[in-house]
């Protein structure tokens, strides 16, 4: 099993909706999860950091984290063909040293 | 700016080469990491140093070997490169152990 695991996509949603990320993750220990955005050959930038049960918004996105359920996802609303790239899920390990990271899920977010 | 440097950007070489890939941290961050992407995009961790002490050392082979002279700096060197070891390598760092991490910019290593 993965440890942190993501539907490869790609995920294709219109200009204007909303397009939903998912994300499960198989260390009971993690304590803090994170959404990145990565464009075609750049680098990993952060979109949002989420430490707690529950929803974290910012701006047009929303991240919510079910421990519980071992699950993290982001939401976007009113998409725009610039949001499209892919989004790497990650979590940090129970002992906090390492950033374990999904595979990534391709958003096309069509004009 | 207050950034996550790394050089060089590209990388073309042979088979059998030796190379390297210098990052430099000016965030006052302990803790440095190098990461592999792969053609799929996968992020794989390497190795991490916190404070210039190795503390991630992953199922790396021994052809490569990190290096931090200080707590700003982590190098990799890579000896007798093979075809495999075409990928994206990534620096980052944190603050915390919490903290989310600060990616460089890549470097693209293309083997041949």
């Amino acid at each position: 099993q993965k440890e942190v695991e993501q539907n490869s996509g790609p995920l294709s949603v219109p200009e204007g909706a909303i397009a939903s990320l998912n994300c499960t993750y198989s260390d009971r220990g993690s304590q803090s999860f994170f959404w990145y955005r990565q464009y075609s050959g750049k680098s990993p930038e952060l979109i949002m950091s989420i430490y707690s049960n529950g929803d974290k918004e910012d701006g047009r996105f929303t991240a919510q984290l079910n421990k519980a359920s071992q699950y993290v996802s982001l939401l976007i609303r009113d998409s725009q063909p610039s949001d499209s790239a892919t989004y790497l899920c990650a979590a940090i390990n129970t002992g906090g040293f390492k950033t374990i990271f999904g595979a990534g899920t391709r958003l096309f977010v069509k004009a | 700016d207050t950034a996550v440097s790394q050089t060089p950007k590209y990388l073309v070489t042979q088979m059998g080469n030796d190379k390297s890939i210098k990052c430099e941290q000016n965030l006052g961050h302990d803790t440095m990491y190098w990461y592999k992407q792969d053609s799929k995009k996968f992020l794989k961790i390497m190795f991490s140093y916190n404070n210039k002490e190795l503390i991630i050392n992953e199922t790396v082979p021994n052809r490569f070997s990190p290096k931090s002279p200080d707590k700003a700096h982590l190098n990799l060197h890579i000896n007798s490169l093979e075809l495999g070891d075409s990928a994206v390598y990534f620096c980052a760092s944190r603050e915390l152990n919490n903290s989310p991490l600060h990616f460089g910019n890549g470097t693209r290593l293309t083997v041949t």
